[in-house]
């Protein structure tokens, strides 16, 4: 079963306008952490946000803010008033305390390519 | 430089050759991850090092694959008699805690993209 599931593989918005970008999450663990990352076309993934499973508390950065229910497993990510130098692909990703993927080691979803065009 | 350093950036294989690609993570960073990246797809972990010793290798796909840190910094993964499925992004990571923190922030190097052809 996939653990990080991203449903939107490409979104198009036109700028100024809001998007957001869904992401639910599997796993038995009940310490983990969620994250954000963005991959620019140059390749290099950008660590955007860390939160971990006690704390339900939406962060907002900026024009940027996450969503995290636990109750649905979502981490959903907003951005407001987006821009050109937004598009980019983003990264939705779990790390779960004994995963198999090394302690520290993240599994992705499949990414969201998100185009904001002029 | 100040961040993680991969190379070569691309490179062109025949198929059977063996291949060999660098990582030179972050100055300090005890621990190092590498993760394989298909096209249109999401990283997936290849292997994990704690300082000089992998902890991790349960994500390489098959003992073609091989991958060493022998003094705890610049790390190489090698792949051997290389074949067309292996074309992907390789990426590295760097990170300052060791295994078991759970906290997972990683930082990524801009990847290697292997073509086998």
């Amino acid at each position: 079963a996939q653990k990080v599931t991203q449903a939107q593989t490409e979104i198009s918005v036109v700028e100024k306008e809001d998007v957001t970008l869904d992401c639910v999450y599997e796993t038995r663990d009940t310490t983990y952490y969620l994250f954000w990352y963005k991959q620019p076309p140059s390749g290099e993934l950008v660590f955007l946000i860390r939160r971990n499973s006690f704390d339900e508390q939406n962060e907002i950065s900026g024009r940027y803010s996450w969503n995290f229910q636990k109750s649905t497993s979502s981490f959903n990510f907003t951005i407001t008033a987006s821009q050109v130098v937004d598009s980019a692909v983003y990264f939705c990703a779990l790390s779960e305390t004994f995963s198999g993927g090394g302690a520290d080691g993240l599994t992705f979803g499949k990414g969201t390519h998100l185009i904001i065009q002029p | 430089g100040a961040g993680v350093s991969q190379s070569p950036r691309y490179k062109v294989a025949k198929r059977g050759q063996d291949v060999a690609l660098r990582c030179d993570p972050i100055s300090g960073h005890v621990s190092l991850f590498w993760y394989q990246q298909a096209l249109g797809q999401g990283p997936e972990f290849l292997t994990y090092f704690q300082n000089e010793a992998q902890l991790d290798k349960s994500g390489l796909p098959s003992d073609r694959f091989f991958a060493e840190r022998p003094e705890g910094s610049v790390s190489t993964l090698k792949i051997q008699r290389t074949q067309q499925e292996d074309s992907a992004v390789y990426l590295c990571a760097s990170s300052p805690r060791t295994s078991g923190s759970g906290t997972g922030e990683l930082f990524f190097g801009e990847g290697s993209r292997l073509t086998v052809l």
